[in-house]
């Protein structure tokens, strides 16, 4: 079946422009992860979202960064007003359920390249 | 707060070589251990995951781990390795923490195979 997807696969912009990164769970994955991977570095988090309960937000690094996530479907990051340290690989995963053995299923990632 | 320690961030080596990719972490909580896998251009893959019984525990491509308690470790090893075994390696953890279930990364190891 279908994986994890994520849209775009690279994106070019400029600092001060906002951008919106998209990813598609895997049908039926409840929970949705949003990482990001800066250059030389591991996985950080960003948000989690399990299904209609309110998203667990204590990653976004700061107040230009959102995120919205439509049911159990798709999820839209949105960073505003970008800056050049936001230049990473910003990684989406999903997982059927929540718990603490759960595997995460993860997309190839949209590399972000703020100029 | 939990963390992990990737001890190298680079290891070369030879084909068909044993090899050992060190991980080590440190949480006050009991912990469930992980290792990830990103071949080039590609999203992260599950290797392989310790959750709870014995600590060696065995995952895909040959792989297998080992849980030390006493040493906080979990380090991944492999006893004769591929070309197509170059990749990205991540090592994760993950405790329940304030009703989320994050993974915290390591930095990851660039395993690199020479013919």
């Amino acid at each position: 079946g279908a994986g994890v997807s994520q849209s775009p696969s690279n994106k070019v912009t400029e600092k001060g422009k906002d951008v919106e990164l998209r990813c598609d769970p895997i049908s039926g994955h409840t929970a949705l992860y949003w990482y990001r991977q800066r250059l030389g570095q591991g996985l950080e988090f960003l948000i989690y979202f399990q299904g209609n309960s309110a998203p667990d937000k204590s990653g976004l690094p700061s107040d230009r960064f959102s995120a919205e996530r439509t049911g159990e479907s798709v999820s839209t990051l949105t960073i505003q007003r970008t800056q050049q340290e936001d230049s990473a690989v910003y990684l989406c995963a999903s997982s059927w359920r929540p718990g603490l053995g759960e595997t995460q299923y993860f997309g190839p990632g949209t590399r972000l390249l703020v100029l | 707060a939990q963390s992990v320690t990737q001890l190298d961030s680079q290891v070369p080596v030879f084909e068909e070589a044993p090899v050992e990719l060190r991980c080590n972490y440190s949480s006050s909580v009991s912990v469930y251990l992980f290792w990830y896998v990103q071949y080039p251009n590609q999203g992260l893959q599950l290797l392989l995951k310790y959750l709870s019984g014995s600590t060696l525990v065995k995952g895909i491509n040959g792989f297998e781990a080992e849980f030390n308690k006493s040493q906080t470790s979990f380090h991944l090893r492999k006893p004769s390795v591929h070309i197509s075994d170059t990749a990205e390696y991540f090592c994760a953890v993950r405790t329940l923490i304030q009703g989320a279930q994050k993974l915290v990364f390591g930095q990851g190891t660039r395993l690199t195979i020479n013919p």
